[in-house]
């Protein structure tokens, strides 16, 4: 079993429509970062959270500790966010590395 | 580019020939380290480096050597690739080992055949 498992893997939507990935793990962590994989394959950092909610624009990631899972929210969904969202977890069993999901492919229709 | 240069970005080998990716960063970061990435897999971590002169074993080493001679640069060497190594490389940075928040280059799309 994975130490970081993301749903859905795939993800098709309209345009407008209310998205939330989903990113389950199974170590003991000291940060969860989610980042964001465009088509082109350049890879950049959204968010990094211990706790509790973090908002940027139309992203909001939430973090539950207690139950090891999180949510990337996106409002009011747009075709330029077609993207493949990426959970990386901070472990602390594994000298701090970084585990990282599999992604979740995300798609936004006009 | 977030402050990480890699090249090439595309490359085809032949299954022995060996050839080194590049990475160069201009933040002056401890941490630098080589994913690569696969279809249906998370990024898995190859060589990592937490300073000049210091590099060490990710999860999946085998078949890639690293030096880190200079805190800007970190090389990746294949030295007899195998079709296996196909995929595509990432170069990271943070700004220290404990820092979460990874800055990448634009990735290396290898091919062996």
């Amino acid at each position: 079993k994975n130490e970081v498992e993301q749903s859905p893997q795939n993800l098709t939507a309209q345009e407008g429509e209310f998205i939330t990935i989903n990113c389950s793990y199974s170590v003991g962590i000291s940060a969860l970062h989610w980042l964001q994989q465009h088509p082109g394959g350049g890879i950049v950092s959204l968010f990094m959270l211990s706790s509790g909610k973090k908002k940027h624009g139309r992203l909001i990631a939430t973090i539950n500790i207690q139950e090891k899972h999180s949510s990337l929210h996106i409002t009011a969904s747009h075709p330029r966010d077609s993207a493949v969202y990426i959970c990386a977890v901070r472990s602390r069993d594994s000298n701090y590395q970084l585990i990282w999901g599999a992604g979740t492919k995300l798609i936004i229709k006009p | 580019n977030a402050g990480v240069t890699q090249t090439p970005k595309f490359q085809v080998l032949k299954t022995g020939q060996s050839m080194t990716l590049q990475c160069a960063q201009d933040m002056n970061h401890e941490y630098m380290s080589w994913y690569r990435q696969d279809p249906g897999m998370g990024l898995r971590l190859i060589h990592y480096s937490v300073g000049a002169g210091i590099t060490d074993q990710g999860e999946v080493p085998n078949g890639y050597n690293v030096s880190r001679s200079t805190t800007e640069d970190f090389p990746l060497r294949l030295l007899s690739a195998a079709p296996s190594q196909t995929s595509v490389y990432f170069c990271a940075r943070r700004t220290s080992w404990q820092d979460t928040e990874a800055f990448f280059g634009q990735g290396t799309r290898l091919t062996v055949v």
